[in-house]
Formats: C-alpha cells, structure tokens, sequence
C-alpha cells in the first residue's frame, strides 16, 4: 500500500462547478500538506500548503486536512477552463536528521469543460 | 526572482547512454533534490543534495547518480540507459531541505529512451 493514496482521475466537471480533490494517507508522522498543480509538459506550481489539521483559504482555493482521519482535499470554486491541469497532494514530516522527506500522491487529471 | 531552471528541456536517446540533466536552484536555495515522474508510479524521489553533499536518496539503481556544486547548482546523470528510463526528471530546491520548507520545482526534462 502507498503511504498516500490519490484517485488519479481523470474528472471532467463544467465550467463553474465547485470541485473536490481528495488525498489519505497512513503515516502519522506527516504535518505539511501540499497541493500543487501542474500544467502538461511543465513541472508542478506550488498552490497550497499547511501546517497541521485545519482549514486555509486562498481565492478560489480551499484545504483541508482532518490528520484524525487522515484525509486531505481541495476545494476549487467557480471553476475554470484554466483550471484543467493534474492536481497533487504532497505531504512532508520529520525525519532522522529534520531533512525534508515530500511524498506525492500520484495526482488528479481535471478538465474543466467551458 | 528567476525560479528553478533545468536544462535541456527535451532529450532523446538510445539504450546504452547516458545522459546528464543540469539544474539552476532558485537564488539563496542550497538544497535541491530530483525527482523521476512517470504516469504509472507518479513523482518517485531521487535523491537530495544539501552543500555539494548528498542527504538522502530514493530506491533507484547505481545508474543514477548526482552532484551538487559549490554554488548550489545540481546535475544528475544516468548511465547504461533503459527503455524505463523515459520520464520527466523534475528538479526542486528549497532553502535547507528542513521538513517545514516549501518545495519549488523546474519545468523538467522530458527524457525519451528508444
């Protein structure tokens, strides 16, 4: 079993609707969690992080993270057609040393159709 | 500020090569790491270089190798190369590599093994 687990997708949605991008994970030990996105032939844009269980908001944009149920999501509202690009969690914890150890899920294909 | 830069950003070659990938981290950032991104298995770690030393490493073959230079530039080299090989090799920096750091990536180079 991976330690994150990510549906790959991919998930079609019209344009406006709210969308909901999920991520779990077993190991306790990760406290930053990450949603990054990534457009065809480029590396992965940094969009959201967070620290620990909670909510942040940013724009369109909501995480989310329940570390009791070990769960993650991303909320986009109002979505665009600029929106279609693979979404991926990533998380990070404390390792030997305090070295930074990111683990990704596999990532989320979502087009948004106009 | 110029963001993560890797060159080149395409490259075709035979089985039995090798091939080196360079990476420019963002000004001021001292660790870089690689990552190997392929459809089926996602973002899989390198390896993490942190002062010209390596500090972590992924489960790859002897065949992949890097370095880091004194002033934070990084490359990776693949030798013997395999049809497997083929993927897009991202490269992140972040300021220490601490756990709490937010990760940046390059656009990547899409390698392409025939």
């Amino acid at each position: 079993q991976k330690e994150v687990e990510q549906d790959p997708g991919p998930l079609s949605v019209p344009e406006g609707a709210i969308v909901s991008l999920n991520c779990t994970y077993s190991n306790s030990a990760f406290q930053y969690f990450m949603w990054y996105r990534q457009y065809s032939r480029k590396g992965p844009e940094l969009l959201m992080y967070t620290y620990s269980s909670g909510n942040k908001e940013d724009g369109r944009f909501t995480a989310q993270v329940d570390k009791s149920s070990k769960y993650i999501s991303l909320f986009i509202r109002d979505s665009q057609p600029s929106d279609s690009a693979t979404y991926l969690c990533a998380m990070s914890g404390v390792r030997s040393g305090g070295y930074q150890k990111v683990t990704f899920g596999i990532g989320t294909k979502l087009q948004v159709i106009p | 500020k110029a963001g993560v830069t890797q060159t080149p950003r395409y490259l075709i070659k035979t089985r039995g090569q090798q091939v080196t990938l360079s990476c420019s981290p963002i000004s001021g950032h001292r660790s870089v790491s690689w990552y190997q991104q392929t459809p089926g298995q996602g973002l899989q770690f390198l390896f993490e270089y942190f002062s010209e030393t390596q500090r972590n490493k992924g489960n790859f073959p002897g065949r992949f190798s890097g370095r880091q230079f004194s002033n934070s530039r990084s490359e990776m080299n693949v030798s013997t190369l395999e049809l497997g090989d083929s993927a897009l090799y991202l490269c992140a920096s972040s300021h220490r590599g601490q756990t709490n750091e937010k990760l940046f990536f390059g656009s990547g180079t899409q390698l392409s093994v025939l």
